[in-house]
């Protein structure tokens, strides 16, 4: 069975710094593995979304990263502003033949001035 | 391409009375999602679609709820005599296969 952990919970940081959010899964056999951001009371917004296939996938300030093998995504933000305060999740495949996600239960993020 | 829509955008009902919630997914995706999300969670899946046809459904779904998607368009879930432990955000998305979620804005639900 498929679960989800993201670590940490909770992250505070002052504008201009880079992070690092991490999400590990049980399953290894995905097919791909997507990052979100949700914003208080909204939906979720896909980041990025990394095939198997791939080590990485970049959009803008964000990099993520996937190594099956070990189980572990990790989303990167550069240069951190505070348009980015929001709740980053991750989502995996329940399994290989099923388009159900299990997401983890995300990383708040707040980015001060 | 306008997004997925969600209505009504929150609902508040009464123990035991029935609710039904709409999802319009974007008109080229032909897989549809339900989940459920309650402060502080991630999603929590519910069940999703592949055109008309109901591929998944949750274990942890009680025989209250039900999804529809007729013809492969819209869907409906109906949870019948809510009870208070149902209050939550019910999330739609839609997507084709392979490809990044599409999540519309949600249903808040107040059962009191």
């Amino acid at each position: 069975k498929q679960e989800v952990t993201q670590i940490p919970a909770a992250l505070s940081v002052p504008e201009g710094e880079n992070l690092v959010l991490n999400c590990s899964f049980t399953d290894s056999a995905i097919y791909n593995l997507q990052w979100f951001r949700q914003d208080p009371g909204k939906g979720l917004t896909s980041l990025l979304l990394i095939q198997s296939s791939q080590r990485e996938q970049t959009s803008g300030r964000l990099n993520a990263s996937l190594d099956k093998s070990s189980g572990r995504s990790t989303l990167y933000i550069a240069a951190s502003q505070p348009g980015d305060s929001a709740t980053y999740l991750c989502a995996a495949p329940g399994s290989y033949n099923t388009d159900k996600l299990i997401f983890g239960t995300g990383t708040r993020l707040q980015v001060f001035p | 391409d306008t997004g997925v829509s969600q209505n009504p955008r929150h609902k508040i009902t009464k123990r035991g009375q029935n609710v039904t919630f709409r999802c319009d997914p974007i008109s080229e995706h032909n897989r549809l999602y339900w989940y459920r999300q309650t402060l502080g969670q991630g999603p929590e899946f519910l069940t999703y679609f592949q055109n008309e046809a109901q591929l998944e459904k949750s274990r942890l779904l009680s025989d209250r709820f039900s999804a529809e998607r007729p013809k492969g368009s819209f869907s409906t879930l109906e949870i019948q005599r809510t009870e208070q432990g149902d209050s939550a955000m019910y999330l739609c998305a839609s997507s084709n296969r392979g490809s990044p979620l599409h999540f519309g804005n949600g249903t808040r639900l107040t059962v009191t």
